[in-house]
């Protein structure tokens, strides 16, 4: 089934640890996101790419960073875990960017931090 | 500022009703508005996609209109069954120079009752 693939499920990390979760995308979508889900603050974009080779910062980008070398893979990386960053994760994707196509989602990565 | 507002916060319907849920945005300069349905510590399921050129999509039970002038969308649903039952997101997609603007609405948390 094409969509996007989320990993790990759910993690647990020390403080200061580094971390990278992974997003897989099979749809050759162009546009890639990053989101993360915190009860009372909703969906917040961390990073986004555009398009393979491209990135840029979204809402919330401190203390993250994101690589595009492919239009299949968009990982972000925790370079020092700090409690605040425990979160929902989720990765997203369009056809192109400024495309009134529709928005996909992964399940989510489940990460916390202590 | 670009905002996504959704009322109500909750609402608690027996099963068999038909029901309104709303969404509200500032800007009318959008791409298109995307209902989303997530349950509990899940990932966000695309229910229905309105470009900013149409008035209303179809799925089954569900219905959303747009009105994009005073900025308001509704999701209806017809005869609402237990299953229904999960928090409704809408997601506006703003037109932004450099990527989707996507802001997500807080949520409407949905419980039918059997």
């Amino acid at each position: 089934i094409a969509g996007i693939t989320q990993a790990p499920t759910s993690q647990i990390l020390a403080a200061g640890r580094r971390m990278t979760l992974r997003c897989t995308q099979d749809m050759r979508h162009n546009a890639m996101y990053w989101y993360r889900q915190d009860l009372g603050l909703g969906l917040r974009l961390i990073h986004y790419s555009n398009t393979a080779g491209t990135t840029g910062k979204g809402e919330v980008p401190d203390g993250y960073s994101v690589s595009r070398a492919n239009t299949d893979d968009f990982p972000l990386t925790l370079a020092s875990a700090v409690p605040s960053q425990t979160s929902v994760y989720f990765c997203a994707s369009r056809r192109r960017v400024g495309s009134t196509g529709e928005l996909f989602f992964g399940e989510g990565s489940r990460l916390t931090v202590l | 500022k670009q905002e996504v507002t959704q009322i109500p916060a909750a609402l608690s319907v027996p099963e068999g009703e038909n029901l309104v849920l709303n969404c509200s945005f500032t800007d009318s300069a959008i791409y298109n508005l995307q209902w989303f349905r997530q349950d509990p510590g899940k990932g966000l399921t695309s229910l229905l996609l309105i470009q900013s050129s149409q008035r209303e999509q179809t799925s089954g039970r569900l219905n959303a209109s747009l009105d994009k002038s005073s900025g308001r969308s509704t999701l209806y649903i017809a005869a609402s069954q237990p299953g229904d039952s999960a928090t409704y997101l809408c997601a506006v997609t703003f037109m932004k120079t450099s990527y989707d603007k996507v802001i997500f609405g807080p949520g409407t948390s949905l419980s039918v009752i059997p």
